[in-house]
């Protein structure tokens, strides 16, 4: 079945300066990527998504590349601010397969510090 | 507004006691999901719901049930048998098994064993 790993555990950044954080996945027919944020005490909420049809998708400050070959895809943050602290979670399915199953990355704790 | 609830936030649990974790959700979604989560751990699988009654084992079911009678509901039961109960309980939604979009996450259960 499908394993991602994901790295760093934890990560600290200084406010302003750039963060990236890096998921590999094991099945190749994977192809929906979301990237979820998790605060304190709250659920994961999904911040962004790619598609294996897609090498790249930019939302503001938030950006996710995809490197099919390498099966590895990254979330990068830039001009980040101490609002962007939390918990980040990528995760890998097979969309249209027989389920919509996430299979879940074991998180990075981001802290900016100000 | 759309969205999941799950109930309650916090929950204690004696030895050998039985409880049960509550998951509404009004999104009209056809798939439903529990994860646990334990520090290090990421979001582990412990059941998930395809539609109205039915519902498969997840990567750690032992120690917990779930019923699915209604499609708004996907209450989740961790009995005595589960030995290591202690851990915050995610309920998640999405919209059917085969499309890849991401879920929609509740804001969790924080059980203790005392």
């Amino acid at each position: 079945g499908e394993n991602v790993e994901q790295h760093p555990s934890t990560l600290s950044v200084q406010e302003g300066d750039s963060a990236v954080i890096k998921c590999t996945y094991s099945d190749s027919a994977s192809n929906y990527f979301p990237w979820y944020k998790q605060e304190l005490g709250k659920g994961p909420q999904l911040i962004i998504d790619i598609r294996s049809n897609v090498g790249e998708k930019k939302d503001q400050r938030i950006a996710v590349t995809l490197n099919k070959t390498a099966k590895h895809f990254s979330l990068h943050i830039t001009e980040t601010q101490p609002e962007d602290s939390a918990v980040y979670f990528c995760a890998a399915s097979i969309d249209g397969g027989a389920t919509n199953k996430l299979i879940f990355g074991t998180g990075t704790l981001l802290a900016v510090q100000p | 507004d759309g969205g999941i609830t799950q109930s309650p936030k916090y929950l204690f649990r004696k030895e050998g006691q039985n409880v049960t974790l509550s998951c509404e959700q009004n999104l009209n979604h056809d798939a439903m999901y529990w994860y646990r989560q334990d520090p290090g751990q990421g979001l582990r699988l412990i059941y998930y719901s395809q539609i109205v009654n039915d519902f498969q084992k997840g990567d750690i079911a032992e120690g917990y049930s779930v019923s699915r009678e209604k499609k708004e509901s996907f209450p989740l039961t961790v009995t005595s048998a589960q030995k290591n109960p202690t851990a915050f309980y995610l309920c998640a939604s999405s919209m059917t098994v085969t499309l890849g979009y991401g879920y929609t996450f509740g804001s969790g259960t924080r059980l203790t064993v005392v």
